[in-house]
């Protein structure tokens, strides 16, 4: 149990379009779900925290503009990079938790890997 | 702010030894997690062991267990028995056990080398 999915796992896009990227919790409902970005040999940066039916709080310096979270269900959130640029290409992860599965535990996506040319 | 801090950046072990990983932190909270992950190359997180900080005991999970000293802010993780398996990168983590406080606060990574 507490499996959580992203899609797509790889994407390679042209500088200036958008990119959509989803996140699932399989098998149980995600009160909320959080996306964290990745450079490489670093560690995971907290982008923004999203709470089913609300607006995401978005860490200090990540431009909400930019990067687009939409919680729309308990069970999916997106993250769409919008105008994308080479300076985007990186590694993002989601999470997920639910008080009725965990008390304390974030469930990890697989990640997705952004390349913007 | 919380903050996590490893300061070993890289660490090597022969297989079937026994190897440490630091990770030292900082808080005003009284109660807390904190949680060993593993990000193999697969890039998957993968939860390896957690503490709750109003627990005394150290946690152990199989060949993993941790040295909790609270007063200290220390968490070190020890992997007995190192497997070929073991070799990731090892991030530290802080979560505030505050009901609006289920964000992680990471550490910098130690990447762990299992030499055969």
């Amino acid at each position: 149990g507490a499996v959580v999915s992203q899609h797509p796992s790889w994407v390679i896009c042209k500088s200036g379009t958008s990119v959509k990227i989803e996140c699932r919790s399989l098998d149980f409902q995600a009160t909320t779900m959080f996306w964290y970005r990745q450079f490489p040999k670093q560690s995971l940066m907290l982008m923004a925290t999203s709470n089913e039916g609300s607006k995401a709080t978005y860490e200090q310096g990540v431009e909400k503009d930019k990067f687009l979270i939409n919680h729309a269900s308990l069970t999916l959130s997106t993250l769409t990079v919008t105008s994308a640029h080479p300076e985007d290409s990186s590694f993002y992860i989601c999470s997920a938790i639910s008080r009725r599965v965990s008390q304390d535990e974030q469930f990890f996506g697989p990640g997705t890997r952004l390349t913007v040319l | 702010a919380q903050t996590v801090t490893q300061s070993q950046p890289e660490m090597s072990v022969q297989e079937a030894e026994t190897v440490t990983l630091s990770c030292t932190y900082d808080t005003s909270e009284s109660d807390y997690y904190l949680f060993w992950y593993k990000q193999p190359p697969s890039r998957q997180m993968i939860l390896v062991i957690r503490q709750e900080a109003y627990k005394q005991q150290n946690a152990t999970e199989n060949r993993f267990s941790v040295n909790f000293q609270k007063a200290a802010k220390s968490f070190s993780l020890k992997i007995s028995d190192s497997q070929l398996g073991d070799a990731a990168m090892y991030f530290c983590a802080y979560r505030s056990a505050r009901p609006s406080g289920s964000r992680l606060t990471f550490g910098e990574g130690t990447q762990l080398t299992v030499n055969p």
